[in-house]
């Protein structure tokens, strides 16, 4: 069974740019999340999608952040503009439904300059 | 609202030495409680969860973790601590209700020493 893919694997960009990551999840999965995880600290979720609708984006920076999961499969998040503090990596987790273990992919290191 | 601590930030073991990782919780209805495990370069792998029915929750790599409602505690064990186990250790929550988010801990750094 193939694993959730994200692309890029690193991004570096200058503050006040834009950037947008990819994820795929496993095949089947009904829930997809987006975390942050910053140098020392656990995942911070920012969103969670059930198909295609959001559950969750009570910890989403939207003024800047956004996500969204179109025909229920993939998902981008984007980054507009990006500032310093947005540097860290980017999870991509999915699973079967809700409340159940979660699958995670190698995640994007955001370095932004 | 949910919150985890993971009261160590690095735990060092002997190789052959049971080890414990230790992780407290706080949540408002009954807990989902899983642990999970990150290598470098790598993203999260699940180790095991507790969601209902026996304490001793078994998982991947020989790895076990006791349930204890009354101190609020999913404590991450093992008999016998390997080199290959070095790596970083993430417990997280969410409360049984529908559309609550998962709340990871800050993780603990595992080193076993050969």
């Amino acid at each position: 069974e193939a694993g959730v893919a994200q692309s890029p694997r690193y991004k570096i960009i200058e503050k006040r740019q834009s950037v947008a990551f990819w994820c795929n999840p496993i095949s089947g999965h009904a829930t997809l999340y987006w975390y942050q995880q910053i140098l020392g600290q656990g995942p911070k979720l920012l969103i969670q999608f059930q198909n295609n609708g959001v559950v969750d984006d009570s910890q989403l920076p939207k003024d800047r952040f956004s996500a969204e999961r179109l025909k229920g499969v993939d998902s981008t998040l984007k980054i507009q503009p990006a500032k310093l503090e947005d540097s860290a990596v980017y999870l991509c987790a999915s699973s079967p439904g809700t409340g159940e273990e979660q699958y995670f992919g190698p995640g994007t290191r955001l370095t932004v300059t | 609202a949910q919150s985890v601590a993971q009261p160590e930030d690095q735990v060092n073991v002997a190789e052959g030495n049971p080890l414990t990782v230790k992780c407290t919780y706080s949540v408002s209805g009954n807990p989902y409680l899983f642990w999970y495990v990150q290598y470098p370069n790598r993203g999260l792998q699940f180790l095991l969860k507790y969601i209902t029915g026996d304490n001793l929750v078994k998982g991947s790599y020989g790895f076990e973790a006791e349930f204890n409602k009354s101190q609020t505690s999913f404590h991450l064990k093992k008999p016998s601590a390997l080199v290959s186990d070095s790596a970083l250790y993430f417990c997280a929550v969410r409360d049984y209700r529908y559309g609550q988010n998962f709340v990871f801990g800050p993780g603990t750094r595992l080193s076993v020493l050969p």
